[in-house]
């Protein structure tokens, strides 16, 4: 799996758009790009995932650029909730479940300030 | 739908002592994972299993580390002895076959103190 490569900390205010970047220059043409957060002493969370098609959903957005080699996850509106690690990760897809195994890296430490 | 079910939450034992872990995998779901998380190396993938057969333990730390699924409605990860260097959260995550990407879905994770 290719390996990403993302900011260890990032500040944010709340209510503002928390744009959180993610590098992924090795990226092959059958890996997804998966957005994965931890709030403290919780599992990890999973937020939304693309492959080269910008994404959205009621958590989040996800933009990749059009040489798929990084990625930005948006918040749109964040709170103080949303104080967490977000973990960005490329893999493989498979229907049949085999290979899914997840490599996380430390992630990006992002703190949402009133 | 009530999510990953771990069990204990926290669980504090003597080196040397049997430590299991337990994890009931959302209803339905096909794959099973074991991740530990410690400050030093993060969260990493200890095994994982697909229809209650285990497709990949490279990620065991050892031998005294083994992981069971009877069924496909739980799981058991079992340290045998415990070590102080055990100390970490552990978590069981599942995923449905076929789901677009493999999403995962984490339980709250097993706190496991070693003296």
């Amino acid at each position: 799996d290719a390996k990403t490569t993302q900011p260890p900390s990032m500040d944010c205010a709340e209510g503002r758009a928390a744009n959180l970047p993610c590098n992924h220059s090795t990226i092959s043409g059958n890996e997804y790009v998966y957005w994965y957060r931890q709030i403290h002493s919780q599992g990890p969370q999973y937020i939304i995932h693309g492959l080269k098609n910008n994404e959205t959903n009621e958590m989040a957005s996800l933009i990749i650029t059009e040489d798929r080699k990084s990625s930005t996850l948006i918040l749109p509106h964040a709170t103080l909730r949303d104080t967490a690690v977000y973990y960005c990760i490329v893999r493989v897809a498979r229907r049949d479940n085999y290979g899914q195994n997840f490599v996380f890296g430390p992630g990006t430490r992002l703190s949402v300030l009133p | 739908d009530a999510g990953v079910i771990q069990s204990p939450r926290h669980e504090v034992t003597e080196m040397g002592q049997e430590v299991t872990l337990r994890c009931k995998p959302i209803s339905g779901h096909n794959s099973l994972f074991w991740y530990r998380q410690t400050m030093m190396r993060g969260l990493e993938l200890l095994i994982y299993f697909n229809n209650n057969v285990p497709i990949d333990d490279s990620g065991m730390p050892e031998d005294r580390f083994s992981a069971k699924m009877p069924n496909a409605s739980f799981s058991t990860l079992k340290i045998q002895p415990s070590e102080p260097r055990d100390s970490a959260v552990y978590f069981c995550a599942s995923s449905p076959t076929g789901a677009p990407g493999g999403t995962q879905y984490f339980g709250p994770g097993t706190r496991l103190l070693v003296l």
